[in-house]
C-alpha cells in the first residue's frame, strides 16, 4: 500500500511569488490532513479535509493560504503571494476515520528568499 | 489553548539502555495519545498509541499514560543507534468535528555505540 505521498520535496522561491504544494492520501482515506513546522516551533495544524469537504480550517493562517480537495482524492494548498513568514516544512497526513491515527508524509521543505 | 509539552533534549543514552520520553499535555478531556518517532527529512512516523490509562507494551517500546496527571511517557528498552530520531508526542483535539493533532515540539534522541 502506498504512503501518503507529497510534491515538491523542496521549492525555493521568492517573496510575492505563488507556489502550490500537493498532497495525494493513501488510497481510501476520506480524512485529510494539511500541518506546518516553521523552525524551532512544534507542527501546528493548518486545516482538515473530510473528503472534499473542509471540515476544519482554524489553523489557517491567513488568507494567501488556499486549499483544496476536487473530488476528494488528491489536495493541493496554495499560497499567494508568498511571505518570508511562510517558510517551513508542510506535512500532510491522512486517515480512513477521524478518530483513528494519521499517517503523514514525507513534506514538502518551503523557502521563500 | 491546547498545550503539549516535551523536553526537547538532546537526550543522550548508550546503546543498550533505556530511553525514556516524557510528555505532558494541557487538555484534561483528551482520550487518545500518539507517539510519533522522525528521522531527519521524513515523515513523523506513528509508533504508539495508548487510550487508556496504564502501561501499553509493543516490543521494545512501553507507553504509559496517567491521565490524572496528564502525562504520557514512552520507554525505548535496549535502544540501539537506529533508535536516533526525534520522537513526537501528540494529542488530538476533537472539537468541531475535527481530529487535528496537537504535537509538542520533540524530544531529540542520540544512542551512543
Amino acid at each position: 500500500e502506498a504512503g501518503v505521498t507529497q510534491f515538491p520535496s523542496h521549492s525555493v522561491i521568492e517573496k510575492g511569488q505563488t507556489v502550490t504544494l500537493r498532497c495525494d492520501p493513501i488510497s481510501g482515506h476520506d480524512n485529510l490532513y494539511w500541518y506546518r513546522r516553521v523552525m524551532g516551533k512544534e507542527i501546528k495544524f493548518l486545516l482538515h479535509f473530510v473528503k472534499e469537504s473542509k471540515q476544519d480550517e482554524s489553523g489557517m493562517p491567513n488568507n494567501r493560504f488556499l486549499a483544496e480537495r476536487t473530488g476528494g482524492t488528491y489536495s493541493t494548498l496554495k499560497v499567494q503571494p508568498a511571505e518570508l513568514e511562510d517558510s517551513g516544512v508542510y506535512f500532510c497526513a491522512s486517515s480512513p476515520a477521524g478518530n483513528q491515527p494519521q499517517h503523514f508524509g514525507d513534506g514538502t521543505r518551503l523557502s521563500i528568499l | 489553548q491546547k498545550e503539549v509539552e516535551q523536553n526537547s533534549g538532546p537526550l543522550s543514552v548508550p546503546e543498550g539502555a533505556i530511553a525514556s520520553l516524557n510528555c505532558t499535555y494541557s487538555d484534561r478531556g483528551s482520550q487518545s495519545f500518539f507517539w510519533y518517532r522522525q528521522y531527519s527529512g521524513k515523515s513523523p512516523e506513528l509508533i504508539m498509541s495508548i487510550y487508556s490509562n496504564g502501561d501499553k507494551e509493543d516490543g521494545r517500546f512501553t507507553a504509559q499514560l496517567n491521565k490524572a496527571s496528564q502525562y504520557v511517557s514512552l520507554l525505548i528498552r535496549d535502544s540501539q543507534p537506529s533508535d536516533s530520531a526525534t520522537y513526537l508526542c501528540a494529542v488530538p483535539y476533537s472539537g468541531a468535528g475535527s481530529y487535528q493533532l496537537t504535537f509538542g515540539k520533540g524530544t531529540k534522541l542520540s544512542v551512543i555505540p
